[in-house]
């Protein structure tokens, strides 16, 4: 079946630095996948960050970006920036549409982002 | 934005009682969803519900589970008899379309204790 893969369960940045959280995805589906970030702040509920459901395209929102790449079946986030108000859990996900009625989660990463 | 409420957010269950999780879905979405996440583990799967019938549900699904909504009120998961594995927190979800590319609107989760 489908599952997305987060290696990472922490991480840990100083602000103004660079980020990436990386999300690698496999599928049995014939169709390829559509893909999101989402994030939980703390005290929130999970809020969709970004998704794209193009292979090869980039999807981008409140500074993060992530790039769907079919040959590495990678959809790493990235920040050139980080704030403190960044800190929150990221989770990746992904959508199969030929046959899935429900989107897959992967196990959530864990960014505190420090002074 | 739109939200989706979970009441309560917190319930404290005997082993072998019954217990109902409540949720209000965002007022026009069509698709309803229930995850199941124990703590440090993935978020996972449970029931997807859509024009009142369960659309597809995964192996944690036991047959103690069931899902309603009757006359569009609140979503509900019901557990009866509980059990000590049932322990996680349980997150509600509503789409306005199927998943695979809609963005899908998840509640703040209501943790389960059984004791």
């Amino acid at each position: 079946g489908d599952s997305v893969t987060q290696t990472e369960g922490q991480v840990t940045v100083s602000e103004s630095k660079s980020l990436i959280i990386n999300c690698t995805y496999s599928t049995t589906s014939i169709a390829y996948p559509n893909l999101f970030w989402y994030v939980r702040y703390p005290g929130e509920g999970l809020q969709l960050l970004l998704k794209v459901i193009t292979a090869g395209q980039k999807g981008s929102s409140r500074g993060f970006e992530a790039t769907y790449n079919k040959e590495t079946t990678s959809f790493h986030l990235q920040k050139a920036s980080v704030q403190e108000s960044d800190s929150a859990v990221y989770y990746c996900a992904l959508g199969d549409p030929d046959s899935g009625t429900y989107q897959r989660f992967g196990t959530g990463t864990k960014l505190q982002v420090v002074p | 934005g739109p939200k989706v409420l979970q009441i309560p957010s917190h319930q404290i269950i005997d082993m072998g009682q019954m217990v109902t999780l409540n949720c209000d879905p965002v007022s026009n979405h069509l698709y309803f969803y229930w995850y199941k996440q124990i703590l440090g583990q993935q978020m996972e799967f449970l029931v997807n519900f859509y024009n009142g019938k369960v659309m597809e549900k995964s192996k944690l699904f036991k047959d103690q589970f069931s899902v309603e909504r009757p006359d569009g009120s609140y979503f509900t998961l019901k557990i009866q008899p509980t059990a000590l594995e049932d322990s996680a927190v349980y997150f509600c979800a509503s789409s306005l379309g199927r998943t695979t590319n809609t963005e899908v609107f998840f509640g703040k989760g209501t943790r389960l204790t059984v004791v």
